[in-house]
Order: C-alpha cells, then structure tokens, then sequence
C-alpha cells in the first residue's frame, strides 16, 4: 500500500528547460512533503519542503507546488542543468504521527541532455 | 567531516550469517533512523531512535536488530541472513522526532546476500 507515489519513474530533459516532477499521495493526514534528490552511491540529500498551509514554495531555481484537493504536489526546476541528473524522490509526513516520520515515493530519475 | 557515516560501504555475504553495519552521526541530532531501500526503489523505515530510547519498529522481521549505544551512533545486526535482505540500508539523522524537518542520510550500505 504506497501512501506516497511517483507514477513517472524517469524524466528526460533538455538544458535550460523546466523539469516537472510529480507526486500523488493518498493519506490526507499528510501534512508536510519534501523533495529529496539522490545521486548514485551517495544518500538522498534535501531539496525543498512545504507545508499544507501553503500551496507553493519556492528555493532559487526550485519550487513546490502543493494541490491538497487533489493530493497532488508537483517540484519544478527550471532552468534544469546538467547536475540535477539525479533521482528524485517526493517525502511526506502526518502530524499525529507524532513522530517526524517520513514515508517515500519511489522515486524520478531525471536526465538533462546538454 | 562527513555528517552522517556508515560502514561499511559493500557487504557482501552468505546466507545465514550474522552481520552489522554501523551508522554514526557528528551533528548532534537526537533522532536516528533506518531505511531500506528495496528493489523496487522504495525508501521504507525500519526503526528509529530518540536519544538511546526506540521510538519506531515498523514491521521488520526479528532477524534485524538496532542498537542505539548512545545517541550519535545507531547499529543495526542482522541474524540468519536471506536472499530477500539484499537492500540498500540508509541511516539518517532528524535533530529531533518532534521538529517536522528533513533527514540528513548516510550514503547506504549495499548488502548483498549470496
């Protein structure tokens, strides 16, 4: 049961132009998401957060668009460079969890073509 | 300075030992994690401690073991290896498992069960 899903496993790109990422979540105790990206053989490191308070956050070339009607959040980067080829995984969490646990999409891997 | 470090790297093992992979964290966070990532790409929690004390135990088989001996290090022992434990096991670090924030992760350890 994926709580959390990324229906596109790869994206590809050309330099210079927007990257969007997509993310579908079905628990609506989800309350706050997060964009990781994860080069290989290195851990997923932190990208960008937002709240459900909020419907968009944006961090330089990065932003979040959250659609909490239809559980969906979206990250765009524009303009994409050759060295977010990664993998993109979109995070989230409840509130009555309690604890900052995180649950995982599976994941986007993104190609930008020189 | 690496912020959160694992050993080892690769692991490579036969079916039925025992083995342990080690995690430790330099950034003074309280909370610590594990995370397996599976085949199919999925980042899924295993446990998490809060300062030596266990905070989460999903449903993972009693094989595998955390051991948290203060709250800058979490180990993880695996008994009677499988064939299906054959994962990328993340550690992380949350400065605390109240704060709603990202993880800082480890960059995995690739076991490898033959």
């Amino acid at each position: 049961d994926q709580q959390v899903k990324q229906n596109s496993p790869s994206l590809s790109v050309q330099e210079g132009r927007i990257s969007i990422l997509n993310c579908d979540y079905t628990n609506s105790m989800f309350d706050y998401f997060l964009w990781y990206k994860k080069y290989p053989a290195e851990g997923p490191t932190f990208l960008i957060s937002i709240s459900s308070i909020k419907d968009k956050n944006e961090d330089g070339r990065f932003t979040v668009f959250l659609n909490k009607s239809a559980k969906h959040l979206s990250l765009h980067i524009v303009p994409s460079q050759p060295g977010d080829s990664a993998v993109y995984f979109c995070a989230a969490s409840a509130p009555k969890a309690a604890v900052n646990k995180l649950t995982f999409g599976g994941g986007t891997r993104v190609l930008v073509k020189p | 300075d690496t912020a959160v470090s694992q050993t080892p790297k690769y692991l490579v093992t036969q079916m039925g030992n025992d083995k342990s992979i080690k995690c430790e964290q330099n950034l003074g966070h309280d909370t610590m994690y594990w995370y397996k990532q599976d085949s199919k790409k999925f980042l899924k929690i295993m446990f998490s401690y809060n300062n030596k004390e266990l905070i989460i135990n999903e449903t993972v088989p009693n094989r595998f073991s955390p051991k948290s001996p203060d709250k800058a290090h979490l180990n993880l022992h695996i008994n009677s290896l499988e064939l299906g434990d054959s994962a990328v096991y993340f550690c992380a670090s949350s400065q605390d498992y109240r704060v709603r924030r990202g993880y800082t992760f480890g960059s995995g350890t690739r076991l490898t069960v033959v």
